[in-house]
């Protein structure tokens, strides 16, 4: 069965704080991974993976992912309040279409 | 990215009623769209695959008479659930493949159903 695993499934930290949240999959047919930060509402788009050891970089935010180890993590450094969120992991596989394989997310809360 | 719309936000009903939900695709033709439900604190769980010009493809679990899907266009797809009952209260969200890859979300649908 497919599975995506997302740890921790909840942080607290302060602001400034540096963190890591990480991804794990057990997929067959992996095509890519992908990041989203849900606040109240829907799900944004961060990052999508699909090459080992790439970087990607948007402002505080990084992601890189590791297709031997089957695992991806979500950098945030210098956190603040607005961090806030739940980050969803997500993967992609060339025989799903375009269907997505969820995490159960990593509750993030920034205090100030 | 594509723009995605839902409507309504929020819809409160009484059990045994039925309940239409729409996701359009603003700036986007889209063939496919996806319906995912949402518990508090969980993560989405796909629900159906919406084809326009076919039948729906519904995942494993998930009851096709229940939950209606019509893809009545290449910008408009339609859940409604039917018969309604408290169990089904959750928040309902769509969302638009762009070139078979990333999907782009719609505002999501919280449905409370008293």
């Amino acid at each position: 069965e497919d599975k995506v695993v997302q740890s921790p499934l909840s942080l607290v930290v302060h602001e400034g704080d540096t963190v890591t949240l990480n991804c794990s999959y057990e997929v067959t047919n992996f095509r890519s991974l992908l990041w989203y930060k849900q606040e109240k509402k829907a799900p944004t788009f961060l990052f999508m993976l699909t090459s080992s050891g790439i970087e990607k970089k948007s402002g505080r935010l990084s992601s890189i992912l590791d297709k031997k180890e089957l695992f991806s993590i979500l950098n945030i450094t210098a956190t603040q309040t607005g961090d806030s969120a739940v980050y969803l992991c997500a993967v992609l596989q060339r025989t799903s279409g375009s269907r997505l394989t969820f995490g159960e997310g990593t509750q993030l809360t920034v205090n100030p | 990215g594509a723009v995605v719309s839902q409507h309504p936000s929020r819809v409160i009903c009484k059990s045994g009623t039925s309940v239409k939900i729409e996701c359009r695709s603003l700036d986007f033709q889209a063939t496919t769209m996806f319906w995912y439900r949402q518990f508090p604190k969980k993560s989405l769980m796909l629900m159906a695959t919406s084809n326009e010009g076919s039948k729906a493809t519904y995942e494993q679990g998930v009851e096709k008479d229940k939950f209606l899907i019509n893809h009545a266009s290449l910008t408009l797809s339609t859940l409604t659930v039917t018969s309604a009952h408290p169990e089904d209260s959750s928040f309902y969200i769509c969302s638009v493949p762009l070139h078979g890859n990333e999907q782009f979300f719609g505002p999501g649908t919280r449905l409370t159903v008293l």
